[in-house]
């Protein structure tokens, strides 16, 4: 298995809700990684996960919430989200997190904020 | 300050003409740069890194440090070439970061 897999494609949440996001991969990356793209925009780093620790968290706002259960599995939590939130957010992994190791990306979840 | 500068938003040809999307990097150190491809609909994917001198789809780019450029050049478009570009810079060396330019969208004309 060669893809990182992202659940669900899409998300309509409202400003109250909790929802989180999923990320899987089976390539034996130890290094993952969160991103915000906005339409036409550049992905903006928003965390780094190296050995299942957290290792960067680009000062996002606390109603982003990673975790990393294991080397394979990578989630964001969401809760108490604003409008100004919805993007497509990314997945990607690398075999480590440091050097310059090609990163591979997930296909996103398009996440609406009402 | 690390930054990657893609200058042109939108380049468009005519199929079978050169192509050279632009890329400037400010970086103190020793630079790792690389070329990410965003096709309609798909996901974002590595193109090619400087470090690998590949040729991918016939594309190639080569580290300038003088001119601290990395741009991408390919010597005839094709209309599958049309994505958009995205230029991006290793961050500190203890890190995974990626500085992404702010892309340019390749169309490719008939």
């Amino acid at each position: 298995d060669t893809e990182v897999t992202q659940t669900p494609k899409h998300l309509v949440m409202g400003m109250t809700n909790k929802k989180s996001l999923k990320c899987e991969q089976h390539m034996g990356h130890r290094a993952m990684y969160w991103y915000k793209q906005k339409a036409k925009k550049p992905p903006e780093l928003m965390f780094v996960y190296s050995y299942e620790k957290l290792s960067i968290n680009e000062s996002v706002p606390s109603r982003f919430s990673p975790e990393c259960p294991n080397s394979s599995l990578l989630n964001l939590h969401l809760h108490a989200l604003q409008p100004e939130d919805s993007a497509l957010y990314l997945c990607a992994s690398s075999r480590e997190g440091r050097g310059g190791h090609e990163q591979f990306f997930g296909p996103g979840t398009r996440l609406t904020v009402l | 300050a690390q930054r990657v500068t893609q200058p042109e938003k939108l380049l468009s040809v005519f199929k079978g003409a050169p192509v050279e999307l632009k890329c400037n990097y400010s970086y103190s150190g020793s630079p790792e740069l690389f070329w990410y491809v965003q096709y309609s609909r798909q996901r974002l994917q590595l193109l090619l890194r400087h470090i690998s001198r590949e040729s991918i789809k016939g594309f190639t780019a080569d580290l300038n440090k003088g001119e601290t450029s990395f741009h991408l050049k390919k010597p005839f478009a094709q209309e599958e070439d049309s994505a958009m570009y995205y230029c991006a810079l290793r961050g500190p060396s203890n890190t995974g970061k990626l500085i992404f330019g702010q892309g340019t969208t390749l169309q490719v004309k008939p």
